[in-house]
C-alpha cells in the first residue's frame, strides 16, 4: 500500500537555477496540500489542490513559486528562481476530504538546499 | 499570527512515566483538533485526532483532552517507550475541513 510519494529526496542547486519538486498522492485521495518546514517559520501550508483545482495559493511565498496538478495521480512545486532563503524540506500531503476526519497523509518530504 | 502554539520547544521524561504534550490556540473556529508525530527524514504521521464536540479520545496508550472553554488540548501519553521520542505536532482544521494550522512541535526525548 503506497503512501505519498515525493521525489527527490533531496535536492541541491545554485541560487538562480529552476527547482521542480514531485508528488504522487495516495491513490483515491481528492485533496493535496504542499508544505515547507523550516525553523523559523515551523511547518506552513503554501498550497493546496481539491479535486486537482487549487483552492488556496495564500501561502505561497511570492511569484517565484509555482504550483501545478495536472491530473489526479500527480502535483509539481516549481521555484524559478531558486534562492538561498527557499532552503527548506518540503512535503506533499494527501487526504480524501468529505468525511467526518480531516486526517491528511504526509510523503517523506524534499530536503532543498539552495546555495 | 500563530494561531496554533506549542509553547513548550521540548520534553524530556522516563520511560514508563506519562508524558504531557501541550498545544493552545486562539481562533474560536476551530473545531477538530489532531496531533501528528514525526521522526527524523521522515514526513508527519498522523496519531489521534478529536472533535469540539468531545472533550476526550482515547486509542491505546495516546489521550487527547480537549478544553475548549480554556482553548487548549493536550496529548497524553501513558506509559511513555523509548520509540515515542520524536517532534509531536498538534493542528487545527475550520468548518471547511480542509485547511491544517500546526503548531511549531515539541520535541519528546523518552530516557530508559
Amino acid at each position: 500500500d503506497a503512501g505519498v510519494i515525493q521525489s527527490p529526496r533531496h535536492e541541491v542547486t545554485e541560487m538562480g537555477q529552476e527547482v521542480t519538486l514531485r508528488c504522487k498522492p495516495i491513490s483515491g485521495h481528492n485533496s493535496l496540500f504542499w508544505y515547507r518546514q523550516t525553523m523559523m517559520r515551523g511547518l506552513e501550508l503554501l498550497i493546496y489542490f481539491n479535486n486537482n483545482v487549487p483552492i488556496d495559493d495564500s501561502g505561497m511565498p511570492e511569484d517565484r513559486f509555482s504550483a501545478k496538478m495536472p491530473n489526479a495521480s500527480f502535483s509539481t512545486l516549481k521555484i524559478q528562481p531558486s534562492e538561498p532563503r527557499d532552503s527548506a524540506v518540503y512535503f506533499c500531503a494527501s487526504s480524501l476530504q468529505g468525511l467526518s476526519s480531516y486526517e491528511q497523509y504526509f510523503g517523506p518530504g524534499t530536503r532543498l538546499t539552495v546555495t | 499570527d500563530q494561531q496554533v502554539k506549542q509553547n513548550s520547544p521540548s520534553l524530556s521524561v522516563q520511560e514508563g512515566r506519562i508524558s504531557i504534550l501541550n498545544c493552545d490556540y486562539t481562533n474560536s473556529m476551530f473545531d477538530y483538533f489532531l496531533w501528528y508525530k514525526k521522526y527524523p527524514a521522515e514526513g508527519p504521521t498522523f496519531l489521534i485526532s478529536i472533535s469540539s464536540i468531545k472533550d476526550k479520545n482515547e486509542d491505546g496508550r495516546f489521550t487527547v483532552f480537549l478544553n475548549k472553554s480554556a482553548k487548549h488540548l493536550s496529548l497524553h501519553i501513558v506509559p511513555s517507550q523509548p520509540g515515542d521520542s520524536a517532534v509531536y505536532f498538534c493542528a487545527a482544521s475550520g468548518i471547511s475541513g480542509s485547511r491544517l494550522t500546526f503548531g511549531e512541535g515539541t520535541q519528546l526525548t523518552v530516557n530508559p
